[in-house]
């Protein structure tokens, strides 16, 4: 069974830093592009960035309201997925989900909170 | 960026009957392949997206059998042919032929 479980709710300022993780288990990690999609409070989707395997060269692409400020990495070994999130702003407020990227966004995690308030 | 639009934005359903969901792309989602990068989710309140439908008609696992995609080029639909409790939520319309991949706006359903 595929599962994704990303970290658990954040709360940081104007400015600052964070970084999230996402589990992942079910699948070969290794071999899998990842996607991060967020979700602002009461809005609908909006897709981050994505990160391609190892093998495909392991390149990140990324949405041009974060480009510059966030980046996405991943652990091969750990089976884990990261976002570093920096230069938050308090528009960044949202729920972030972890999705395995086949194209079609075929499993998500439960999301993980982020709020960015003063 | 491709733009996603979908009609309507809500949907009252009596159970039983039929329901529908437009998506139009402002550009064509057909690759070279032959594929067609459209995607449907459902996302249930209080829950992350699900994946309903792949590449316009194609069911993802474990989905029922009343949910049907069709459509081709720029023009889509999602049906449902008995709509159940269950399939109150979101719905929204994906495409994957281009970053970044982009989302319509949602189309609530309501029972």
């Amino acid at each position: 069974e595929v599962q994704l479980v990303e970290s658990g709710e954040n709360l940081v300022k104007p400015g600052g830093s964070l970084r999230l993780s996402c589990a992942a288990s079910g699948f070969t990690f290794s071999d899998a592009w990842m996607s991060w999609v967020r979700q602002a409070p009461g809005k609908g989707l909006e897709w981050v960035g994505r990160i391609g395997s190892k093998s495909a060269g392991g390149t990140s692409d990324y949405a041009a309201p974060v480009k510059g400020r966030f980046t996405i990495s991943r652990d091969d070994s750990k089976n884990t997925l990261y976002l570093q999130m920096s230069g938050l702003k308090i528009e960044d407020t949202a729920v972030y989900y972890c999705t395995r990227d086949r194209t079609a966004l075929d499993y998500w995690g439960q999301g993980t909170v982020v709020t960015v308030s003063s | 960026d491709i733009v996603m639009t979908q009609t309507p934005l809500s949907l009252s359903v009596t159970p039983g009957q039929p329901a529908s969901i437009s998506c139009k792309s402002s550009q064509s989602l057909l690759h070279s392949d032959g594929k067609t990068f459209l995607y449907w989710y459902l996302q249930r309140p209080g829950q992350p997206p699900q994946l309903l439908i792949y590449e316009v008609s194609y069911r993802f696992s474990g989905v029922p059998e009343r949910f049907s995609g069709s459509g081709s080029g720029t023009d889509f639909t999602l049906k449902i042919s008995r709509v159940e409790t269950e399939d109150v939520g979101v719905y929204y319309c994906m495409q994957g032929i281009q970053l970044p991949k982009t989302f319509g706006q949602g189309t609530k359903l309501e029972i």
